[in-house]
């Protein structure tokens, strides 16, 4: 079974604005990552944040976890093209990752 | 720094038939997982090693499905026989860098696996 459930499903919108995606999980958990799969390609790791952190930035990229609440929510800003892909929230225990089944985001020019 | 590599690529099979994938995952890394990615879903988990030692295999079809880490670096994944529900991309990932990112995986461009 899956841990992480990401909301939502499929996102579209226009170049330029921001994306929020959200990731709810049911267990305790060491660290939470989101990752990145574009089209026919392996995924490719975007941000980790551990349990103990509440809100990570990366480029154009904000994580946030709120452990009470068993969620995160991943931001990009100013969003661009090339951000069109499958984006995953993956719970991590003992080095093992649960992915959820993803959030499709199309970018519009 | 070269990323996982698998192979093949692609892979038509019919049903019944045997398929095996390669994947030699970022040198140094002691951790290699094998995942399973039905189309529109997350990957899946089927085996997790640790050197050569097999760390998690619960999700493995262990009727099917066979996987072997020689010598703690390369891996194997088997299927015999397929079935049609085996369709998937098999995606192979490694971790166990270090500065901080032991926990990071790091996967490779995958096995598109199409059983008819």
């Amino acid at each position: 079974s899956q841990q992480g459930e990401e909301d939502p499903q499929a996102l579209s919108i226009q170049e330029g604005e921001n994306a929020t995606m959200n990731c709810s999980y049911k267990t305790s958990i060491n660290n939470l990552q989101w990752y990145r799969q574009n089209s026919g390609r392996g995924l490719v790791h975007l941000i980790l944040i551990r349990s103990n952190e509440r809100e990570k930035h990366s480029g154009r990229l904000r994580v946030t976890l709120d452990t009470s609440k068993k969620s995160s929510s991943l931001l990009i800003t100013a969003s661009r093209a090339a951000d069109t892909a499958s984006y995953f929230c993956a719970t991590g225990g003992a080095q093992k990752l649960v992915f959820g089944q993803g959030t499709r985001l199309t970018i519009n020019p | 720094e070269a990323g996982v590599a698998q192979s093949p690529r692609y892979k038509i099979i019919e049903k019944r038939q045997s398929v095996a994938f390669w994947c030699n995952p970022i040198s140094g890394h002691a951790t290699l997982y094998w995942y399973q990615q039905i189309l529109g879903q997350g990957p899946k988990l089927l085996i997790q090693f640790q050197n050569n030692g097999v760390v998690d295999d619960s999700q493995l079809p262990k009727d099917r499905f066979s996987a072997e880490r020689l010598k703690g670096v390369d891996s194997t994944l088997k299927i015999q026989p397929a079935k049609l529900e085996d369709s998937a991309v098999y995606l192979c990932a490694s971790s166990g860098g270090t500065g901080g990112s032991e926990q990071t995986q790091y996967f490779g461009p995958g096995t598109r696996l199409l059983v008819l």
